[in-house]
């Protein structure tokens, strides 16, 4: 049963242009949601979180959009450059459910076109 | 550079093997992740330790078993080796054992089981 879903397995977007990386979960639980990127040879690094309490955060050219009725966040990044080529994951953490783990979703490639 | 190290990078062994993989946090976190990441898969969560105790549980097989040792180290025994096991090893560290707390990475351990 995958909580944490990223139906796009690849994007590709040219370089300047909005890139948007989805998420969907079905845990009504989730309350905390992060974005990782991960270069290849590399383990995942943390891009930004929000928690259940906002519908958006941002920092600099990456936003993340929350909407709790739909189960869905969003990653944009604004402009789109080529080292932002990576996989992006989310992952969701039931923050009162007194366990500490992240359900990871399976990634969505990007590719930035110059 | 996540301040994570994890040994080996890359590891080859037959089915029915024993291997360890081991952990170094960063300077500093109490709290172990091991995730595990098949082909085409997201990452699955194992195991966490904080202070050297168990804290959460995953999708962790009986055969797998991890330790968190007084100096904070942790490593993941993978016991019985099949061909399924072969994936990338990932571990986490963070400072605390909540949800809020970023999880910083590893470069991760490649297994290969032939």
């Amino acid at each position: 049963d995958q909580q944490v879903k990223q139906n796009s397995p690849s994007l590709s977007v040219q370089e300047g242009r909005i890139s948007i990386l989805n998420c969907d979960y079905t845990n009504s639980m989730f309350d905390y949601f992060l974005w990782y990127k991960k270069y290849p040879a590399e383990g995942p690094t943390f891009l930004i979180s929000i928690s259940s309490i906002k519908d958006k955060n941002e920092d600099g050219r990456f936003t993340v959009f929350l909407n709790k009725s739909a189960k869905h966040l969003s990653l944009h990044i604004v402009p789109s450059q080529p080292g932002d080529s990576a996989v992006y994951f989310c992952a969701a953490s039931a923050t009162t459910s007194g366990t500490y783990k992240y359900i990871f979703g399976t990634g969505t490639r990007l590719k930035v076109l110059a | 550079d996540s301040g994570v190290t994890q040994t080996p990078k890359h590891l080859i062994t037959a089915t029915g093997q024993r291997v360890t993989l081991r952990c170094s946090p960063r300077s500093g976190d109490l709290s172990v992740y091991w995730y595990q990441q098949s082909l085409d898969q997201g990452l699955q969560f194992l195991i966490q330790y904080y202070n050297g105790e168990e804290r959460a549980k995953g999708n962790i097989l009986e055969r797998f078993s991890a330790q968190q040792f007084p100096d904070l180290h942790s490593e993941l025994n993978l016991s019985s080796l099949e061909l399924g096991d072969s994936a990338l090893y990932f571990c986490a560290s963070s400072v605390r054992d909540i949800s809020y707390n970023e999880q910083f990475f590893g470069p991760g351990t490649r297994l290969t089981v032939l």
